[in-house]
């Protein structure tokens, strides 16, 4: 399954909102109707880690500015308002199928 | 609180071998699939290996399938992954994850640099 996201890059004014598409070349609903996407961010620096799952669930302790949707192929991050924390690239990954796969990354960067 | 802390890259010539290993603590990890990770400089995420709770299933991506092995033992609470036939396009970082069909914790990474 290739995920495609987009922008590459984005820019953003402190406190405004922040949107990132992701696209995958094959539905990612699972035989169990999960659909197995998540949104992982990471820091400059630092290890990945994960934000949302199964489209819409944040991970406990992400702030909730973050927030998931879509369905089927198409899916996105939103950030309500971004923060100078937000700063980093982020990826989108599916585990519906093998071999488990990313977005090639949107780096969020401040304006 | 979980920890993972990988180990074991380094510099290794093309042709070369290396092994990995991860040790994992703050949780019971016989109950979780795991997983490694790589980062090449400068690129993103890609997803290299999978090892089911006990061991009885794996999964690779196609272009480690006969070098790369991933294997665990659930008494020493350790993840490893032995890589030979080491080409210079696997030189990344290589993290260790815990799988729950999203990777929910990660290591710090250990790099590996394929070069002569």
């Amino acid at each position: 399954v290739v995920m495609t996201q987009s922008p590459l890059s984005l820019p953003v004014t402190l406190g405004q909102p922040a949107s990132i598409s992701c696209r995958s070349s094959q539905s990612l609903v699972n035989s169990d109707g999960n659909t197995y996407l998540s949104w992982i961010q990471q820091r400059p620096g630092q290890s990945p880690r994960p934000l949302i799952y199964k489209v819409s669930d944040r991970v406990s302790g992400v702030p909730d500015r973050f927030s998931g949707s879509g369905s089927g192929t198409d899916f996105t991050l939103k950030i309500s308002r971004v923060e100078a924390e937000d700063v980093g690239i982020y990826y989108c990954m599916q585990g519906t199928q093998w071999p488990l796969t990313f977005g090639g990354g949107t780096k969020v960067e401040i304006k | 609180e979980v920890q993972l802390v990988e180990s074991g890259g380094g510099l290794v010539q093309p042709g070369g071998s290396l092994r990995l290993a991860c040790a994992a603590s703050g949780f019971t990890l016989s109950t979780y699939w795991m997983s490694w990770v790589r980062q090449a400089p400068g690129k993103g995420l890609e997803w290299v290996a999978a090892i089911k709770t006990d061991g009885t299933y794996k999964a690779y991506l196609d272009p480690v399938k006969g070098r790369f092995t991933i294997s665990r033992d659930n008494d020493k609470n350790s993840l490893f992954l032995e890589m030979n036939s080491l080409r210079v396009e696997d030189t990344a970082v290589y993290y260790c994850a815990r799988y729950v069909r999203t990777f929910d914790f990660w290591g710090q990474g250990t790099l590996v640099t394929v070069s002569s």
